[in-house]
C-alpha cells in the first residue's frame, strides 16, 4: 500500500526556519518525482514545489522561491522541505505527494495526511 | 504563470442530479489538466488526470472533458459521498497551479 508521511510541522516565529519530512513506503521511490502542496486555513490549493526523481531538477512557487529548498534522499525513501524566512502568510497544513510519473509535470496521485505549519509570535 | 479559473465557486444539488463545473485556463494547456476532490479535513484525492483519465478507484460517474483552455468535470449522478470541493490543475508548465475550488453543496 502506498503511503506518505509528513511531519516537522509546527509553531515558529516569523523570520524562523523549519523542515518538514515526508517518509514514502510501498513504491519505488527513486521512480517518481515527487511535490509539496500547502493549503491556508479555509483557503484552497496552492502548489509548492516539485523535484526530479534523482533530486537534481527543482521548481517552486514564485511565492516561496528563494526560501524553500526541497530535496530528497533515495536511500531512505524521504522527501524535504527546508523552509527559510517563515512569514506569517506561509501559516498552511502541507502536503506531501507522490506524483503519478517521473518527469515534474504530473499530477499527485498519493497525498500524506498534511502537516501544519503555524507562522506566528 | 497560467491561471486557471473554475466556475461555479459553490453550487447545491440534489442526489441524483447531473453537476458540471468548468475550469478555464489563462492559455492553452493542451490536455495536462487535472481533477481532484477534497472533503473537509482530509487530503485531496485525484480523480481525474490528463483530461479525461480515470484515476484507479475513481466510479465512473466522474467523467472530464475538454481541450486548450476550456475543461470540464461532470458527475453524472449526484451521490452522498460526492459532497466535496473540488479544484482543477494544470500540469502544462511549472508552477502547477490550482483552480480557486468548486464546493458541492446539498440542496
Amino acid at each position: 500500500e502506498v503511503q506518505v508521511l509528513e511531519s516537522g510541522g509546527g509553531l515558529v516565529q516569523p523570520g524562523g526556519s523549519l523542515r518538514l519530512s515526508c517518509a514514502a513506503s510501498g513504491f519505488t521511490f527513486s521512480n517518481f518525482a515527487m511535490s509539496w502542496v500547502r493549503q491556508a486555513p479555509g483557503k484552497g490549493l496552492e502548489w509548492v514545489s516539485v523535484i526530479s526523481v534523482s533530486g537534481d531538477i527543482t521548481y517552486y512557487a514564485d511565492s516561496v522561491k528563494g526560501r524553500f529548498t526541497i530535496s530528497r534522499d533515495n536511500s531512505k525513501n524521504t522527501l524535504y522541505l527546508q523552509m527559510n524566512s517563515l512569514r506569517a502568510e506561509d501559516t498552511a497544513i502541507y502536503y506531501c505527494g507522490k506524483d503519478r510519473c517521473s518527469s515534474s509535470n504530473c499530477p499527485i496521485d498519493y497525498w500524506g495526511q498534511g502537516t501544519l505549519v503555524t507562522v506566528s509570535s | 504563470d497560467i491561471q486557471m479559473t473554475q466556475s461555479p465557486s459553490s453550487l447545491s444539488a440534489s442526489v441524483g442530479d447531473r453537476v458540471t463545473i468548468t475550469c478555464r485556463a489563462s492559455q492553452s494547456i493542451s490536455t495536462y489538466l487535472n481533477w481532484y476532490q477534497q472533503k473537509p479535513g482530509k487530503a485531496p484525492k485525484l480523480l481525474i488526470y490528463a483530461v479525461s483519465s480515470l484515476q484507479n478507484g475513481v466510479p465512473p460517474r466522474f467523467t472530464g472533458s475538454g481541450s486548450g483552455t476550456d475543461f470540464t468535470l461532470t458527475i453524472s449522478s449526484l451521490q452522498p459521498e460526492d459532497f466535496a470541493t473540488y479544484y482543477c490543475q494544470q500540469s502544462y508548465s511549472t508552477p502547477l497551479t490550482f483552480g480557486g475550488g468548486t464546493k458541492v453543496e446539498i440542496k
